[in-house]
């Protein structure tokens, strides 16, 4: 099993549309948790950290479900900007190196008019 | 500079020839990565340094590939004796410090296509 799952999509919604995503992760001591946002052929860039109560910004939320072991994020209203890859990122205590990031394998979002 | 700065940005180069990708991190931070990405793959642990040492030198795909890192700043990845397997685009990320919880930041990645 992988340590981070993400359906890898596409998700094709019409503009205006709310769409979420999951990630799951195995490590049940994964301890933060980030969503980066990576358009096509650009690098990666950080969208949101995670955090236990959940977040908002704007018109994106994110939650984390311990228990289940999974971490989501929520769009309201899309637009087209918001066609991109989503990465979901978790971070496990002690780990360094390699592990101090493991990246998702990203979910592909395609907004349409 | 204000990011993560890469260059070249784009590099043709022929099959067997060496080539040498230049990161420059975010001033300050002490812990640097370097990672490839293929067309519509995931990204792809290659190495990663704090300050001048590389502590984790285990996504390196081969022996033709090595990094070093001076002043704890400027990284060079080399490739040497390129194959066509190769071709993908490389990105370093940078952060203040290693550990879990870190939030890294990217450089616009250097593309290399070997023909």
């Amino acid at each position: 099993r992988k340590e981070v799952e993400q359906d890898p999509g596409p998700f094709n919604v019409p503009e205006g549309a709310t769409v979420a995503f999951n990630c799951t992760y195995s490590n049940s001591a994964s301890q933060s948790f980030f969503w980066y946002r990576q358009d096509c052929r650009k690098e990666p860039k950080l969208l949101m950290s995670v955090y236990s109560s959940g977040n908002e910004d704007g018109r994106f939320t994110a939650q984390l479900n311990r228990a289940s072991q999974y971490i989501s994020l929520l769009i309201r209203d899309s637009k087209l900007s918001d066609s991109a890859t989503y990465l979901c990122v978790v971070t496990s205590p002690g780990d360094t190196g390699r592990r101090a990031l493991t990246f998702g394998s990203g979910t592909r979002l395609q907004v349409q008019p | 500079g204000a990011g993560v700065s890469q260059s070249p940005s784009n590099k043709v180069t022929e099959k067997g020839k060496d080539v040498e990708l230049r990161c420059d991190p975010i001033s300050g931070h002490t812990a640097l990565y370097w990672y490839r990405q293929s067309l519509g793959q995931g990204l792809e642990f290659l190495i990663y340094f704090q300050g001048n040492s590389a502590p984790d030198k285990s996504g390196l795909p081969s022996d033709r590939f090595s990094a070093e890192r001076t002043g704890g700043s400027v990284s060079t990845l080399t490739i040497q004796r390129t194959q066509q397997e190769d071709s993908a685009v490389y990105l370093c990320a940078s952060s203040p410090f290693s550990g879990s919880g870190n939030t890294i930041y990217f450089g616009e990645g250097s593309w290399l296509t070997v023909v």
